[in-house]
């Protein structure tokens, strides 16, 4: 078990839709980065939520944006969708820290295909 | 700028044979090291984590990594595999003062029954 919960688990979308995707942390984390894996490449960050608000951003289009709710999950937006965002994206959780990594806990991922 | 380099792509050997996986890093100060495993179709799990102190760092597994200094690595090794350890292995460190994991692009290993 991950204590990250991820959903949903693969996604088929077509060029220029839309797509949501949700993450629940593991229980007493209010930190919680988004990463895209891309097939074959090692996962590159996208950004980080805490206290409701980004903090951090990665280099990512401004069609990935996100969102964390007060219970702390997030979900993550892909608007205009390419098919190079076809991916695994990886939600990881953690107690804030001035690092933000020692304690990351990472769910299973949410594979997108876009055709 | 910070960065993390894995060499081995792709690596295969037989069970009992030992295990060696190269990872590079590229920035001063404070070093922090990672390497994450992530079995087929699982999350990615912490192998072992390096911050100060002792070079040698004992992880889950059976897996151990020696941080070199002098060379800027962090390889991961295993005296000697089984099946269940194929999987892919990430190398990752810590940006400085902010929150995000720099990833290696991962080494798929492979090992033969």
């Amino acid at each position: 078990d991950a204590g990250v919960t991820q959903s949903p688990t693969h996604l088929i979308k077509t060029r220029g839709q839309q797509v949501t995707l949700r993450c629940s942390p593991k229980s007493g984390h209010d930190t919680v980065s988004w990463y895209q894996q891309a097939l074959g490449q090692g996962p590159q960050f996208i950004f980080q939520y805490y206290e409701e608000e980004e903090r951090q951003r990665g280099n990512f289009p401004d069609r990935f944006s996100g969102h964390q709710f007060p219970n702390y999950s997030s979900e993550l937006n892909v608007n205009a969708l390419l098919l190079g965002d076809s991916a695994l994206y990886l939600c990881a959780s953690s107690p804030e820290t001035g690092y933000g990594n020692y304690g990351y806990t990472f769910g299973s991922g949410t594979r997108l295909t876009v055709v | 700028a910070q960065s993390v380099s894995q060499h081995n792509h792709h690596v295969i050997l037989s069970e009992a044979a030992s295990l060696e996986l190269g990872c590079n890093y590229s920035y001063g100060g404070t070093v922090n090291l990672f390497w994450y495993v992530q079995y087929p179709g699982q999350h990615l799990q912490l192998l072992l984590k390096y911050f100060s102190g002792d070079p040698l760092v004992k992880g889950i597994k059976g897996f151990e990594a020696e941080f070199i200094k002098s060379k800027f690595s962090f390889n991961l090794r295993k005296p000697s595999v089984q099946w269940s350890d194929t999987a892919e292995y990430f190398c990752a460190s810590p940006s400085s003062n902010t929150g995000k994991l720099i990833f290696g692009q991962g080494t798929t290993l492979q090992v033969k029954p």
